[in-house]
């Protein structure tokens, strides 16, 4: 049974262009969990998905940060017109209940 | 809201020598509690969780932790450490509110084993 995946797991992005960062859940996992890590922070929660359902976004930002867990694939975390402040790492985590397995995440740095 | 409170950001200790992470929550609803240890440049992996029952809870890798309801605290201990310890901890809290089931964690502690 394969772990949470994320890709890629580095992105570099310069200002302003879209960043695209993908989670496939565990198998038989339908709730996922994004959450951002500032350099020398812990994680903070972002977002909470279940299939086609978005339940609890109370920690994205309202402007440019949207996220996805359509019917097929994995969910996606999107943020349009990258700024230097969005540089940080991602994580995915997903759960069938209770304890959340997280992903290798993804390293975003913002040029 | 939630908070959690992990006093100590970094934590040198001796080969084989005992440690102890401290963490603190704070929270009005009932509580599951976990610890992570996230190893350079990777994801988190669960050490051990608290859900109910027996409030000594015992993790991989030889951690155990004790959760004690009227200090709320969750600290993080094991007789004897490795080299291969060396990692950031992170203390992590969930409330039972049924709305959802986020995280929400300290700012982690660094542990760093020395021969």
């Amino acid at each position: 049974n394969a772990g949470v995946m994320q890709n890629p797991r580095h992105l570099v992005r310069r200002r302003g262009q879209e960043a695209r960062l993908r989670c496939s859940p565990m198998k038989g996992h339908s709730h996922v969990y994004w959450y951002r890590q500032l350099p020398e922070e812990g994680l903070k929660f972002m977002v909470y998905l279940q299939k086609e359902n978005i339940i609890d976004e109370s920690g994205m930002p309202k402007e440019r940060f949207s996220a996805e867990f359509p019917k097929e694939g994995p969910s996606i975390l999107r943020i349009q017109q990258v700024v230097r402040g969005d540089s940080a790492a991602y994580f995915c985590a997903s759960s069938p209940e209770g304890p959340q397995f997280f992903g290798p995440g993804t390293r975003l740095t913002v040029l | 809201a939630q908070s959690v409170t992990q006093l100590d950001s970094q934590v040198p200790v001796f080969e084989e020598a005992p440690v102890e992470l401290r963490c603190n929550y704070s929270s009005s609803v009932s509580v599951y509690l976990f610890w992570y240890v996230q190893y350079p440049n990777q994801g988190l992996q669960l050490l051990l969780k608290y859900l109910s029952g027996s409030t000594l809870v015992k993790g991989i890798n030889g951690f155990e932790a004790e959760f004690n309801k009227s200090q709320t605290s969750f600290h993080l201990r094991k007789p004897s450490v490795h080299i291969s310890d060396t990692a950031e901890y992170f203390c992590a809290v969930m409330e039972l509110t049924g709305g959802g089931n986020k995280l929400t964690f300290g700012t982690g502690t660094q542990l760093k084993v020395e021969l």
